[in-house]
């Protein structure tokens, strides 16, 4: 079956470090890749997504590329912020029924 | 204007009780979801529905059913709540294809005395 593997977090960064969130995933079809966020007592919202092989995502300074040779859809941002504190859950979908498999989630905490 | 609503935000009830959380969403979506997080943020998938169709009903217990009147609304009833009910419950929809993401509500936090 279908699944995500993300990176254990917590991650803790300084503010303007340098942010990598690793996602691989296993898949039976050929899937969509979606990174979402989760803010503090929030649902989930898009981040951003890449529907088809070295397709670029990007969005508020964060980017992932799709690379099917490695399976894997890594979440970068160049220089983090405190408000980027938050669990960030890579996904996929083969669009079976339109499901969403969901990594384990990593939490990122930005300090001053 | 809430894309996708759910009330309520909070629930506090003991074992054995019945609730039921409802969703509405104003994005004129076919698809609808319920989730399960748990308290180490693990998302699980419970149930979908496509126009008021179910279309994938994970390993659940029968103590939950989902109901949608309509297209736009999907409630979750939960019988004889138990203390591993315990979560945030999300409703999520989106569109027919599968490039188009999810859009979550905020969720309803559940907790069982």
């Amino acid at each position: 079956g279908d699944s995500v593997t993300q990176m254990e977090g917590p991650v803790t960064l300084s503010e303007e470090a340098f942010l990598t969130i690793n996602c691989t995933y296993t898949a039976t079809g050929y899937p969509s890749l979606f990174w979402y966020v989760q803010y503090p007592g929030e649902g989930l919202q898009l981040l951003l997504k890449a529907t088809k092989a070295d397709d670029k995502g990007s969005n508020k300074g964060f980017e992932a590329t799709y690379r099917k040779e490695t399976t894997s859809f890594h979440l970068e941002k160049g220089s983090v912020q405190v408000s980027d504190s938050a669990v960030y859950f890579c996904a996929l979908n083969t669009g079976t029924a339109s499901k969403l498999t969901f990594g384990t989630g990593t939490r990122l905490q930005v300090t001053l | 204007d809430t894309a996708v609503s759910q009330t309520p935000k909070y629930l506090v009830t003991q074992m054995g009780n019945d609730k039921s959380i409802k969703c509405e969403q104003n994005l004129g979506h076919d698809t609808m979801y319920w989730y399960k997080q748990d308290s180490k943020k693990f998302l699980k998938i419970m149930f979908s529905y496509n126009n008021k169709e179910l279309i994938i009903n994970e390993t659940v217990p029968n103590r939950f059913s989902p109901k949608s009147p309509d297209k736009a609304h999907l409630n979750l009833h939960i019988n004889s709540l138990e203390l591993g009910d315990s979560a945030v419950y999300f409703c999520a929809s989106s569109g027919r294809d599968r490039d188009q993401p999810q859009h979550f509500g905020d969720g309803t936090r559940l907790s069982i005395l």
